[in-house]
């Protein structure tokens, strides 16, 4: 298996521009994390899916952000517009099962100028 | 609540010298799972071990050992004979049965010098 595949690995884009960053879980994992990485906050849990159903978004810092399943190979997380606070390497991770390990994605680093 | 401390936020050591990284929980679940994982310079996060409030008998594979003390709600993890690739970030983290997601302290960097 590739693994959790995560694209773009880099993106800078302007302030107010729309990003979209994605992610492939690996087969027959039925959930899916993403989380953001800060030096200032760590690692912080945005939202997960199970089955492809959102379950807890309590994490998503503000309506800018916003994120999607739409079928069991294939996540998205859009911020729109994007500022740069946003600034943070972005991972996706997915597992099979609750408190397995996760298997982590190689992280996309936004830069927001 | 459940909360993870890894007091230690930067480590450094010479080439062969054993480290421990320290890490502590709090949680009022009595069934919960630890885990640790690595964040080497390159940038990913990877799994490095899971162990169940259960089991508290010590790990070890290869120069890595766990230390798990449920009466001192720590999961400590040591590298013995450290090498210049172990340098890292070493995040240690807190999952209760019932809950999906993983609550992860705010690592330990480690560098391990030649």
């Amino acid at each position: 298996d590739a693994g959790v595949i995560q694209s773009p690995r880099h993106e800078v884009t302007e302030m107010g521009q729309e990003v979209t960053l994605r992610c492939k879980p690996i087969s027959g994992h039925d959930y899916l994390f993403w989380y953001r990485q800060t030096m200032m906050r760590g690692l912080e849990l945005l939202i997960y899916f199970n089955n492809n159903v959102p379950i807890d978004d309590s994490g998503m810092p503000e309506d800018r952000f916003s994120a999607k399943m739409p079928n069991a190979s294939f996540s998205t997380l859009k911020i729109q517009p994007s500022e740069p606070r946003d600034s943070a390497v972005y991972f996706c991770a997915s597992t099979p099962a609750r408190v397995h390990g996760y298997t982590f994605g190689s992280g996309t680093r936004l830069t927001v100028v | 609540a459940q909360k993870v401390t890894q007091a230690q936020t930067e480590i450094s050591v010479v080439e062969k010298e054993d480290v421990t990284l320290d890490c502590v929980y709090e949680t009022r679940d009595t069934t919960y799972y630890l885990f640790w994982y690595k964040q080497p310079p390159s940038g990913e996060l990877v799994f490095l071990i899971r162990r169940n409030s259960f089991d508290e008998q010590n790990e070890i594979s290869g120069r890595y050992s766990w230390n798990f003390q449920k009466s001192t709600s720590s999961f400590n993890f040591t590298i013995t004979a450290s090498q210049v690739v172990d340098s890292a970030v070493y995040f240690c983290a807190l999952s209760a049965p019932n809950a999906d997601k993983l609550i992860f302290g705010t690592g330990t960097r480690l560098q391990v010098f030649p």
